[in-house]
C-alpha cells in the first residue's frame, strides 16, 4: 500500500514569487492535512481539508492557502514568498478524523 | 491554550539501555495522543496511537502509557539500538472536533554503539 507522496521533494524559490505544494494520501484517505515544520518554531498546523472542505486553519496569514480535489490529492500554495517561509511542510492523511495519522516525507523549501 | 513539552530536548545513552522519554500537555482534555519518530530531513513515522480512553499502547520494543488526569504520556523503549537514534515527537489532538495535532517540542535521541 503506497504511502503519503509529497512532491516535490525540494525545492528553492526566490522571495516573492510563489509556490505550489502537492500531497497524494494514502488510497481511501479523506482527510489531508499540512504543516510546517521549522527549527525555531517546531511543527504548526496549516490547514486540514476533509471531502474538499476546509474545516480547520492554523494561525498563518493568507499568502498560505490550500484545497482539496475529488480524489482527495491536496494542494498548497504559498504567494508572495518570504526568507521566513523557508521550512520542512510535511502533509498527512487519515482514513477519517479521529484515526492515526500517516505522514509523508515532506517538501524542504528553500526561500532566498 | 494547550501547550505540549518534551523532556529532555536531547538524550545520548549506549546500546542495550531501557529508555523513557516524557511527553506533558496542559489541557487534559484530549481526544488521543501520538508518538512519531523522525529521521533528520525525512517526514514522521508514526509509532504508537493511544485513545483518550486508553492508558497504554504497545508495539515491539516500544510501549506508550497516558496519564489525562496529570498531564503526561511516556514512551519506554526497550533495549534500545542504534537505529532508534531520531527525533521523538508527541502530539496531541484536542476533543474540541478540529482535527489538528498540537506538537511537542520534540526529544532528539543518540543511541551510541
Amino acid at each position: 500500500k503506497a504511502g503519503v507522496t509529497q512532491t516535490p521533494r525540494y525545492l528553492i524559490k526566490t522571495r516573492g514569487q510563489q509556490v505550489t505544494l502537492s500531497c497524494s494520501p494514502i488510497s481511501g484517505h479523506r482527510s489531508v492535512s499540512w504543516y510546517q515544520q521549522t527549527p525555531g518554531q517546531g511543527l504548526q498546523f496549516l490547514f486540514e481539508y476533509f471531502s474538499e472542505t476546509q474545516r480547520n486553519k492554523g494561525n498563518f496569514p493568507g499568502r498560505f492557502s490550500g484545497r482539496q480535489f475529488s480524489n482527495s490529492r491536496s494542494e498548497m500554495n504559498v504567494s508572495t514568498l518570504e526568507l521566513g517561509d523557508s521550512a520542512l511542510y510535511l502533509c498527512a492523511s487519515r482514513p477519517s478524523r479521529n484515526t492515526e495519522a500517516f505522514f509523508g516525507q515532506g517538501t524542504r523549501l528553500t526561500v532566498v | 491554550k494547550q501547550e505540549v513539552t518534551q523532556i529532555p530536548a536531547a538524550l545520548s545513552v549506549p546500546e542495550g539501555e531501557n529508555l523513557v522519554l516524557n511527553c506533558s500537555f496542559t489541557d487534559s482534555a484530549i481526544y488521543n495522543l501520538q508518538w512519531f519518530r523522525q529521521d533528520p530531513g525525512k517526514g514522521l513515522t508514526s509509532l504508537l496511537l493511544i485513545q483518550s480512553s486508553q492508558r497504554e499502547q504497545t508495539s515491539g520494543r516500544l510501549n506508550a502509557s497516558l496519564d489525562k488526569s496529570s498531564g503526561r504520556s511516556t514512551l519506554y523503549i526497550a533495549a534500545s539500538q542504534p537505529g532508534d537514534s531520531a527525533t521523538y515527537l508527541c502530539a496531541v489532538k484536542l476533543t474540541s472536533g478540529t482535527y489538528k495535532y498540537i506538537f511537542g517540542t520534540g526529544t532528539r535521541l543518540k543511541v551510541l554503539a
